[in-house]
Parts: C-alpha cells; structure tokens; sequence
C-alpha cells in the first residue's frame, strides 16, 4: 500500500497570511491525526479525525483548525499565521480496527516571516 | 494531562554495543507505548509498541519494556549499527484514537 502523503511538502507565508495543509492517509485508513514537530517544543498533538468527524483536540488555539473529507482525506488550516507557526506538521493515519498505531506522513514545512 | 519524560537526550555509543532510551509516564490510564525513530529530513516510523497487558516484546535486535507499576518503558537496541543512529521518540496514549504524548526525543549516534 501506499504510504501517507502530505501536501505541499514546502510552504513559506508570511505573517497574518492563513494556510491550508493536505493528507492523504493510507488507503483503508479512516482515522487521520496532526502533529506539530518543533526543535523546542518536540511533537505535540494537534487534533484527529475519524468519520468526517474530530475526536480529539489538543492544546491549540482555534487559529488552527481542520476537517476530514469522506474518503478520509484531511485538511489543516492556519488563519493569521505567526512567526511561532513555523514548524513541520505531520500526519498520521490508523487503520479503524487497530488505530492505536499511527503512521506518519512526510510532513509540510511551513516557515512564516 | 499526560506528561512522558525521556532520557537521555543524546547517547553515543560504537558499533556493536547496546543502547537503552528510557521513558516515564505520569498517566496510570494510559495502555499503549510505541517507539518511533526519526533519521534526518524523514517522517517518524513505527519501529516497535507495547500494550499495557504486555511487559516485554522483542523484534529481532529491538526491544521493549514496560513497568506498569513504576510506570515506565525502555527501549534497548542490541548490536548496534550506523544505521541505527537517528531520533528516537517515545510515547503514550491512553485509547484508540486518542492523542500520543510524546518524550522529547533521544539523539543516538553509532559510530563505527
């Protein structure tokens, strides 16, 4: 099977600009996770999607946002980017039967200026 | 919420020798551990996990342990090679589909 796919790969906005990101989870998953991956903050969940729906939601402010589509394909998005935004943000998708494992994406680099 | 602490942040060892990654959880409810290793400019993979009911796995040169009761998990890498050195990440999740808190990540570098 295919891997994750993320899409774009690079972006660079600048401050005040909104941004959306794209995933491509692996055929048969329907469960779809975001991350963002600082050098000083580490990995830290974003929010996750399954069935078009969000379960979870981490300790963002409502700046970022995202949906899933029906065939599980997700979206993030990023209104009135800040410099902090600068980060990679990773997907992750889990087969619904056994969605305790995730498997990344490659990531979109995203820097603000 | 759940905190994971991960040590030590940077590990050095030759090839051929053993590395261990320790991690500690705060959350007694969370049942899942996986292990993620990260090389340079590459996506996080699944390279091992353990489940709460579970106190030891292997695959091949990997390993993983957990202490439910001192609530913390080890990785150990046995004969390592260059290949192996990269990011490793720890973390834990409490259910399906729930968020997986990370450790801040160990450097390892296998020299030859």
């Amino acid at each position: 099977k295919a891997g994750v796919t993320q899409t774009p790969r690079y972006l660079i906005k600048t401050r005040g600009q909104q941004v959306t990101l794209s995933c491509s989870p692996i055929s048969g998953h329907r469960s779809v996770s975001w991350y963002q991956q600082t050098p000083g903050q580490g990995l830290q969940f974003l929010f996750e999607y399954f069935s078009e729906t969000q379960r979870n939601k981490g300790n963002f402010p409502g700046r970022f946002s995202g949906r899933q589509f029906s065939n599980s394909r997700s979206e993030m998005n990023v209104s009135t980017l800040e410099l902090g935004d600068s980060a990679l943000y990773l997907c992750a998708s889990s087969p619904a039967d056994r969605s305790y494992e995730q498997y990344f994406g490659p990531g979109t680099r995203l820097t603000v200026t | 919420g759940e905190n994971v602490e991960q040590h030590p942040s940077t590990l050095s060892v030759q090839e051929g020798d053993s590395a261990v990654i320790k991690c500690t959880y705060s959350d007694s409810a969370s049942n899942y551990f996986p292990w993620y290793k990260q090389e340079l400019g590459k996506r996080p993979q699944l390279i091992i996990d353990i489940r709460s009911n579970v106190g030891e796995k292997k695959d091949q040169r990997i390993a993983v342990t957990l202490n439910k009761t001192a609530k913390h998990f080890s990785l150990h890498i046995t004969e390592t090679q260059p290949e192996d050195s990269a990011v490793y990440f720890c973390a834990a999740s409490k259910a399906a589909g729930t968020a997986l808190i990370f450790g801040k990540g160990t450097t390892l570098s296998v020299s030859s």
